[in-house]
């Protein structure tokens, strides 16, 4: 079964802290997103790639960066983490443009 | 940018019976839309999608239906059952590398 593997289900960081988010897919997809989930806001995109150390910004990318070494793994970074980035982060992939995306199943971070 | 509208933000529905969600969208170059279903504690899933060259999709219980005059695209769920019970969200894209933008997500409680 293809899958996308979120590291963690659950963190819980100090502000200031670098936290790191990972995700890895099993299945060749050229694309990785990364989304934050918020009540009432839906999914906002922060970064995405569509190919090795390649990246763009998305919608909310303040606050954050990304790392893509290698196809299969997309590191989402927290420089310096603040409570406002409390959220349910949620990974997906896809294999090229206009496919649907396979999602992992959501880190939920709280920053205290 | 793509702009994403769904409605309505809650629907409870009578076991058995039909629900819709609507979803508006800003961008005529749309042509790729899909719908996620996400379950408590899981990322979304792709339920069913449809692309801008047909009007409608079936998929057992499940419709899509696409509108590109009035820019409008929904979900029907016919027969509805406890394990509907979700929030489901819509997005849209045109394709550039295939980044989708998705509305606020519906949630759906279907009572026994």
């Amino acid at each position: 079964d293809v899958k996308v593997t979120q590291s963690s289900r659950y963190l819980v960081k100090r502000t200031g802290e670098k936290v790191f988010l990972e995700c890895v897919q099993d299945m060749d997809h050229e694309n990785m997103f990364w989304y934050r989930q918020d009540p009432g806001l839906g999914l906002r995109l922060i970064y995405f790639s569509y190919d090795v150390k390649m990246k763009e910004k998305g919608d909310i990318p303040e606050g954050y960066s990304v790392s893509r070494e290698k196809k299969e793994r997309f590191s989402l970074i927290l420089e310096s983490a603040s409570t406002n980035q409390t959220s349910m982060y949620l990974c997906a992939s896809s294999f090229g443009q206009g496919d649907g995306y396979t999602f992992g199943s959501g880190t939920r971070l709280t920053v205290v | 940018g793509e702009n994403v509208e769904q409605h309505p933000s809650t629907l409870s529905v009578q076991e058995g019976d039909s629900a819709v969600i609507k979803c508006t969208y800003s961008d005529s170059a749309s042509n790729y839309f899909p719908w996620y279903k996400q379950e408590l504690g899981k990322g979304p899933q792709l339920i069913i999608d449809i692309r801008s060259n047909v009007g409608e999709k079936k998929d057992q219980r499940i419709a899509v239906t696409l509108n590109k005059t009035a820019k409008h695209f929904s979900l029907h769920i016919t027969e509805t059952q406890p394990e509907d019970s979700a929030v489901y969200f819509c997005a849209a894209s045109r394709g550039s590398w295939g980044k989708l933008q998705f509305g606020a997500g519906t949630q759906v409680v279907v009572t026994p």
